[in-house]
């Protein structure tokens, strides 16, 4: 059972920034906030993960609330090429030393011309 | 760094037949890799994790004496699809882990037609 509340879906205008909203409201203090996406018919690609701390690399900033229940994925300028589905993702324990990702429905992000 | 393949990426075969899935860690040794399965217009679902040399764990719901998986070494594991019947058909996605802190790397998929 996905752990996180996702909008359907989005758009935006290409070269503004797009921000997606991700809620997670029954987090526990030790499991990471993982942010992949899926473009049509392909295998889905990392973008960015967190714990407590906001983060960012070279596609994207995720920033976390302070309790922790909700975050946001930043892309700064999207481009048409950044249509797909985003996850948001809480990623959990499940044995011995295993951690599995349980994808949601995501959002769909649609950068419009 | 840390590309994940996959073989074949489209795969056609009759009902009752078997097939055989193979997902690689090109660049990377892999100690967890994952399967999951993507029908239309729907999420992936996780059909099984497994560690190099360890049998694998299957989610609930999942026959494991359907979906065979194996992982005998750190850049390579297969999931075979016996008996394959129209239901079956779907996008197989797998994906690689080199630790349990680190994050999972995707293949591109396999996308299985059974007639």
């Amino acid at each position: 059972d996905a752990k996180t509340t996702q909008p359907p879906s989005m758009d935006c205008a290409e070269g503004r920034a797009a921000n997606l909203p991700c809620n997670h409201s029954t987090i526990s203090g030790n499991e990471y906030v993982y942010w992949y996406r899926q473009i049509h018919s392909q295998g889905p690609q990392y973008i960015i993960h967190g714990l407590k701390n906001n983060e960012t690399n070279e596609m994207a900033s995720l920033i976390i609330t302070e309790d922790r229940k909700s975050s946001t994925l930043i892309l700064p300028h999207a481009t048409l090429r950044d249509t797909a589905v985003y996850y948001c993702i809480v990623r959990v324990f499940s044995g011995g030393s295993n951690y599995k990702l349980t994808f949601g429905k995501g959002t769909l992000l649609t950068v419009n011309p | 760094g840390a590309v994940v393949s996959q073989h074949p990426s489209r795969v056609i075969c009759k009902s009752g037949t078997s097939v055989k899935i193979e997902c690689r860690s090109l660049d990377f040794q892999a100690t967890t890799m994952f399967w999951y399965r993507q029908f239309p217009k729907q999420s992936l679902m996780l059909m099984a994790t497994s560690n190099e040399g360890s049998k694998a764990t299957y989610e609930q719901g999942v026959e494991k004496d359907k979906f065979l998986i194996n992982h005998a070494s750190l850049t390579l594991s297969t999931l075979t699809v016996t008996s394959a019947h129209p239901e079956d058909s779907s996008f197989y996605i797998c994906s690689a882990s080199r630790g349990a802190e680190i994050e999972q790397f995707f293949g591109p998929g396999t996308r299985l037609t059974v007639l």
